[in-house]
């Protein structure tokens, strides 16, 4: 099974500021990754897919980068909105598995 | 507007049976893998299972193989999830979801608890 860790756990920022979230696949994954974001009693919304490729309706101050086992989610200034829990996720081999999140609050 | 809705949670004792199903609208469903996805209260994401486009060909991970199925109705447009054999750790938010590999919408999700 390929796991993900994602780093940090928790990241506290600002609006306005810029977020940086890591994404390491303990064997590569090529670039078969997609970040969701997650909100408080809702589903997770996709945001990238394909290590970098914006899902549908998703704003351009979200990019997604890399590949093999090293991926990151930036966020380029943050909208009140945004602070939410985000998670990583790979299709490269079953079972597909998820990150175990990364936590952005307000700081 | 594509929609994804779940029913069928709700309490079960250990042991137990539980079928849960998911009414999919505004897509073309017979063109889509789908998944379950689900979430334990306060934890992260895990991957259930999903089935293919047919119904042919599905996946499981290992701590529900064997005692749950996915299946499919094209006819109606519902997907399915037989839980069978039922523990305290499937506790969970079980998430429908459009999508074999990457997840491009999910239903609201519906509670499942296993618990005496």
């Amino acid at each position: 099974e390929i796991v993900l860790t994602q780093s940090p756990a928790t990241l506290s920022l600002s609006p306005g500021e810029r977020a940086t979230l890591s994404c390491r696949a303990s064997q590569s994954v090529y670039t078969s990754l997609a970040w969701y974001q997650q909100k408080p009693g809702q589903a997770p919304r996709l945001l990238i897919y394909d290590a970098s490729n914006r899902a549908t309706g998703i704003p351009a101050r979200f990019s997604g980068s890399g590949s093999g086992t090293d991926f990151t989610l930036t966020i380029s200034s943050l909208e009140p909105e945004d602070f939410a829990v985000y998670y990583c996720q790979q299709r490269t081999n079953w079972p597909y598995t998820f990150g175990q999140g990364t936590k952005l609050e307000i700081k | 507007e594509v929609q994804l809705v779940e029913s069928g949670g709700g309490l079960v004792q250990p042991g137990g049976s539980l079928r849960l199903s998911c009414a999919a609208s505004g897509f073309t469903f017979t063109t889509y893998r789908m998944s379950w996805v689900r979430q334990p209260p306060g934890k992260g994401l895990e991957w259930v299972g999903n089935i293919k486009e047919d119904g042919n060909e599905k996946y499981y991970v290992d701590s529900v193989k064997g005692r749950f199925t996915i299946s499919r109705d094209n006819a109606k447009n519902s997907l399915y999830l037989q839980m069978n054999s039922l523990r305290a750790e499937d506790t969970a938010v079980y998430y429908c979801a459009r999508g074999g590999g990457t997840v491009s919408s999910w239903g609201q999700g519906t509670l499942v608890t296993v618990s005496s």
